[in-house]
């Protein structure tokens, strides 16, 4: 009963590097996303796909890209790592977007030096 | 102002008491609102959601809605220290898509 997969669970990046967080879940739901989350912030969000075959973005889009590979799976990309995109990073998912309540992976914290 | 809005804390509360946890939201056309407990280092997990002015118990969590006043709190009764945790409010908007927007959480301390 995995629920939500995301990979990695930790990462060192260098300014200027690239990464893809990788996320998939097995309920066979709809919606995901991608929220970042920093202290004293909560959880912001970044991109989300209502449904297969689209995304949107969040409050927080820039520096990143999404892409929603078929109904499974959700990656984050970072194209430029900045300093400022260090966090942890939660992928989720949901029935839908008007479904409250979202299944978290457990998290991915990532560190750009 | 923020879309979300819950007093970070921390809320140190005694065993056994009451803790209440508080949250004002701005989209007046809100329709859903819920309650995600997150311990340190783990993931958010739902605890808690409300659609309709007033209370709702569940268990020793009781999530209560105003609308008018667009404030939404959690009241966790007899509170252990299991309870310590941080406390995210989360609304759904109905402006644009619909999409969850988080507080900054509270984080709560249960002192035994």
């Amino acid at each position: 009963n995995a629920g939500v997969t995301q990979t990695p669970k930790f990462q060192v990046l260098k300014t200027g590097q690239s990464m893809t967080l990788q996320c998939a879940q097995d309920m066979n739901h709809n919606s995901m996303y991608w929220y970042r989350q920093d202290p004293g912030m909560g959880l912001r969000l970044i991109y989300y796909s209502a449904s297969e075959g689209t995304t949107d973005k969040g409050e927080v889009p820039n520096g990143y890209n999404v892409s929603r590979l078929n109904k499974r799976e959700f990656s984050l990309r970072l194209e430029s790592a900045a300093p400022s995109q260090t966090s942890v990073y939660f992928c989720a998912s949901s029935l839908s977007t008007g479904a409250g309540e979202l299944f978290f992976g457990e998290g991915s914290r990532l560190t750009v030096l | 102002q923020k879309e979300v809005e819950q007093n970070s804390g921390p809320l140190s509360v005694p065993e056994g008491a009451i803790a209440s946890l508080n949250c004002t939201y701005s989209d007046r056309g809100s329709q859903s609102f819920f309650w995600y407990r997150q311990y340190s280092g783990k993931s958010p997990e739902l605890i808690m959601s409300i659609y309709s002015n007033g209370d709702k118990e569940d268990g020793r969590f009781t999530a209560q809605l105003n609308k008018a006043s667009q404030y939404v709190s959690l009241l966790i009764r007899d509170s252990q220290p299991s309870d310590s945790a941080t406390y995210l409010c989360a609304v759904n908007q109905k402006q644009g898509a619909q999409k969850l927007v988080f507080g900054q959480g509270t984080r709560l301390t249960i002192n035994p």
